[in-house]
């Protein structure tokens, strides 16, 4: 199983939205709903910020959305903030019991 | 609270052995199906194990099965990881999750794997 697609790095300035594109192929995204998405800080642990697709746990920023189609997931973070200068990572559940993670994202808040 | 705690981590020479510990506390550890997730220095995530609630329903990584055994004792809320055959390209920080709606819900602070001579 190959990892997702992910752009290496994405930057953006305070205030702006930003988007961050995750393909994979039919036997991942393209045929579970069940794609999340992880922030992770240097050195730490990563945390969960969306799962099944476009859903937020409990007391992640609303600033934070996710959206499916075909083969490719996408994370918006609308009104960028410095706090969120980190590496974001998608993940899809293959529906075989097996699930893979993209290669990562570096967000850069200019 | 959710809380997950690794341990057992260290250095091992290749082709030896290890068992990683996850002590497991803030949500009901029998009732929630468990993750191992790894991230080599300087790379990405990296799904390795998955383990049902009750045990009954076990899956593995391409790259540690046959290698790797997961399980848990609900009794203790302690998941386990026992690694053997260890290759120089299994070092990695080791992440014990729990799984909800197949999202890595939870996550420890990992646990540092070494494997060099």
């Amino acid at each position: 199983q190959s990892a997702l697609t992910q752009p290496a790095s994405v930057s953006g300035s305070p205030g702006q939205s930003l988007t961050i594109s995750c393909t994979g192929t039919n036997n991942d995204i393209g045929a579970s709903y069940l794609v999340s998405w992880y922030q992770q800080y240097p050195g730490k642990a990563p945390k969960l910020i969306l799962y099944g697709a476009s859903q937020r746990p409990s007391g992640v920023s609303d600033r934070f959305s996710g959206s499916r189609s075909a083969n490719t997931a996408s994370l918006t973070i609308s009104g960028l903030q410095a706090e969120d200068e980190a590496d974001y990572y998608c993940c899809s559940y293959t529906g075989r019991l097996s699930w893979v993670f993209g290669g990562g994202t570096k967000l850069a808040v200019l | 609270e959710v809380q997950l705690a690794e341990s057992g981590g260290g250095l091992v020479q290749p082709g030896g052995s290890l068992r990683l510990s996850c002590a497991a506390s803030g949500f009901t550890f029998s009732g929630s199906a468990m993750l191992w997730a790894r991230q080599a220095p300087t790379k990405g995530l990296e799904w390795v194990a998955r383990i049902w609630s009750d045990g009954t329903s076990i899956s593995y990584s391409e790259s540690v099965e046959g290698r790797f055994t997961i399980s848990r004792d609900n009794a203790k809320s302690v998941l386990y990881l026992q690694m053997h055959s260890l290759r120089v390209e299994d070092t990695a920080v080791y992440y014990c999750a729990r799984d909800s709606e197949y999202a890595f819900a939870n996550w420890g602070q990992g646990s540092l794997v070494t494997v060099s001579s």
